[in-house]
């Protein structure tokens, strides 16, 4: 069975702190997917990145960066000089060997001005 | 480009009363599809997906069904709703195949059931 834990339910940050959303999972996969999605007060939820589990190469993009350790089984999700539009749910998500995605259960990530 | 539509953006229904959510990509052909519903605490649950037309896997027992009339097209049913399919209905395709299949999401429907 795939799990995918994201211990922080909510953080609260001032604007243009560095904060970390974390993010553990769980599979017996040997092959297998990770993502990462922004879901705003609107609702839809945001694409932000996929990470295959033979390239542990860390991503840059812009002010986002992920961390992604197998050794630890993570992949967390770093916001550098957080803005308010920042200001969201983000979802690790984890994809084996089936056409399922396997959610965390959120990070509500609130930027204050 | 490829788009992902939902239809209606809100509903209020009563109880006992029809459902049905329709779901429609443009610009992919052949896409795996996805209804998940989202209730208040955030957690993102699977309800069905389909990698066909006609091919639908229900991944939780309950009074909604889905179908896939065409290929691009996935329709989310109830012939009777109760008050706890309230929630926020999320529809989502992804490349068919063993591709890496990130998934795209739609606007979803919000539904209130009273």
């Amino acid at each position: 069975a795939q799990k995918v834990t994201q211990a922080q339910t909510e953080i609260s940050v001032v604007e243009k702190e560095d904060v970390t959303l974390d993010c553990v999972y769980e599979t017996r996969d040997t092959t297998y997917y990770l993502f990462w999605y922004k879901q705003p007060p609107s609702g839809e939820l945001v694409f932000l990145i996929r990470r295959n589990s033979f390239d542990e190469q860390n991503e840059i993009s812009g002010r986002y960066s992920w961390n992604f350790q197998k050794s630890t089984s993570s992949f967390n999700f770093t916001i550098t000089a957080s803005q308010v539009v920042d200001s969201a749910v983000y979802f690790c998500a984890l994809r084996g060997s089936n056409y399922k995605l396997t959610f965390g259960k959120g990070t509500l990530l609130t930027v204050n001005p | 480009s490829q788009t992902i539509h939902q239809w209606p953006a809100t509903l209020v229904q009563p109880v006992g009363s029809p459902l049905s959510l329709e779901c429609t990509v443009e610009g992919t052909s052949n896409p795996n599809l996805y209804w998940y519903r989202q209730a208040a605490g955030r957690g993102l649950q699977l309800l069905f997906y389909s990698v066909g037309i006609g091919q639908i896997s229900s991944e939780v027992p309950q009074n909604l069904s889905a179908s896939r009339p065409q290929d691009r097209q996935f329709i989310l049913s109830s012939k009777k709703l109760l008050l706890s399919d309230s929630g926020f209905y999320l529809c989502a395709w992804g490349s068919g195949g063993a591709g890496y299949n990130e998934q795209f999401f739609g606007p979803g429907t919000r539904l209130t059931v009273l």
